[in-house]
């Protein structure tokens, strides 16, 4: 059930702000926005989440637009092992089901 | 620090086995989820469990079952293994909430079992 599109791949420079973006179009008002990360051969790691606000936490930004309907997550200063694959995810846990859909392959290149 | 953990990172099994993947997590977390992982086709959900002896289907629970007999334990059951079955397997936990979202929304995965069926 793919909610969120995001681009297969990007790239980036260490050091510099990687703006990883996420369209979620068809999101209800109830549902959150939720970001999650896999590096290679490990289990998906929590990133952030939010509903309607900007969120910053100690790993990352959350930029949701006003209508909701797309999303930005900001590392603000990339390094080599945030090389990874970043999931979007909209959702509500009620029934424990967030979707895991194909993500965001990011390399952080020195 | 969370800590989840999963019996084996590697298994090796015959068609028609019967599998145990046990998980463990240490902070009393209510809720609990068995997802597995294939190339291109993402996480699927395939069974989870809110509490002590409750469990509900996921996505994909054919040929699965699940077990919850304590908090901290959430076993997959693979009743007899098949070739299509092999995959990573990856147990998650998340704190629970009051209605309606029961959860906080953050999983806790383990390092996962790669299961493979001969």
């Amino acid at each position: 059930d793919a909610k969120t599109t995001q681009p297969p791949s990007m790239d980036c420079a260490e050091g510099r702000a990687a703006n990883l973006p996420c369209n979620h179009s068809t999101i209800s008002g109830n549902e959150y926005v939720y970001w999650y990360r896999q590096i290679h051969s490990q289990g998906p790691q929590y990133i952030i989440h939010g509903l309607k606000n900007n969120e910053t936490n100690e790993m990352a930004s959350l930029i949701i637009t006003e209508d909701r309907k797309s999303s930005t997550l900001i590392l603000p200063h990339a390094t080599l092992r945030d090389t990874a694959v970043y999931y979007c995810i909209v959702g509500v846990t009620t029934l424990g089901r967030l979707y895991f859909g194909r993500g965001t392959q990011l390399t952080v290149w020195p | 620090d969370v800590k989840v953990t999963q019996s084996s990172r590697y298994l090796v099994k015959r068609t028609g086995e019967k599998v145990f993947l046990e998980c463990v997590q240490d902070m009393d977390h209510e809720n609990m989820f068995w997802y597995r992982q294939d190339p291109g086709l993402g996480l699927r959900l395939i069974y989870f469990s809110y509490d002590v002896k409750m469990k509900e289907k996921g996505d994909i629970p054919e040929g699965y079952s699940v077990s919850r007999e304590k908090k901290e334990r959430f076993s997959l059951i693979l009743e007899s293994a098949s070739t299509n079955q092999t995959s990573m397997y990856l147990c998650a936990t998340m704190l629970g909430t009051s209605e309606p979202l029961r959860g906080t929304g953050e999983l806790f995965f383990g390092e996962g079992s790669r299961l493979t069926v001969l």
